[in-house]
């Protein structure tokens, strides 16, 4: 089946430094990929969508200059937050799609974030 | 996207069939249903999805009622390890991966030795 990877899996930085997390999708193009948020005990918050070679699409009330997404080709997109600070420290996961007609999202493992 | 409603938690006995309700009264034609779970401290896992007919793969069955207004994911015979939070989505088929999917707050499953 399709697998979706992200890297790291686990993160601890120091508050105003920036970290980047890579999600691929190993066997399959994705053309879109999407970043959502998770905090402890609620569902699945979307962040934003990724959009290979255009600009990502963000959800109300996520920074844009924060959470700097890039899709630069069809099988990986970068989630960079900058300048983190302690309330950014949550689960970060990915998500991407083959594309064809009904076909399921498949997501990465997540990236658990701590900033200290 | 359509919204789903689903039972805050269940328990199921080890071994027994897990039946997990899903309302989506106001589903789209197109739009396809869809069930995830996830376990504690990870990414979504992808279980099923359907459009009209039931379906069954080596995970779960999936129900969907005549008039599409609600299903049901069923494990047969769940174990511990099925222990999660079960997500049911729907969303517009043909859009490939374009569409986001948002998330309600799912069903927590908890299986009982």
């Amino acid at each position: 089946g399709a697998v979706v990877s992200q890297h790291p899996s686990r993160v601890i930085c120091k508050s105003g430094t920036s970290v980047k997390i890579e999600c691929r999708s190993l066997d399959f193009q994705a053309t879109t990929m999407f970043w959502y948020r998770q905090f402890p005990k609620q569902s699945l918050m979307l962040m934003a969508t990724s959009n290979e070679g255009s600009k990502a699409t963000y959800e109300q009330g996520v920074e844009k200059d924060k959470f700097l997404i890039n899709h630069a080709s069809l099988t990986l997109s970068t989630l960079t937050v900058t300048s983190a600070h302690p309330e950014d420290s949550s689960f970060y996961i990915c998500s991407a799609s083959a594309g064809q007609e009904g076909s399921p999202l498949h997501f990465g493992n997540g990236t658990r974030l701590t900033v200290t | 996207d359509a919204k789903t409603t689903q039972p805050t938690s269940m328990d199921c006995a080890e071994g027994r069939a897990a039946n997990l309700p899903c309302n989506h009264s106001t589903i789209s034609g197109n739009e396809y249903v869809y069930w995830y779970r996830q376990i504690h401290s990870q990414g979504p896992q992808y279980i099923i999805h359907g459009l009209k007919n039931n379906e069954t793969n080596e995970m779960a069955s999936l129900i969907i009622t005549e008039d599409r207004k609600s299903s049901t994911l069923i494990l047969p015979h769940a174990t511990l390890r099925d222990t999660a939070v079960y997500y049911c989505i729907v969303r517009v088929a043909g859009s490939g991966g374009y569409q986001k999917v948002t998330f309600g707050t799912g069903t927590k499953l908890q299986v009982i030795p």
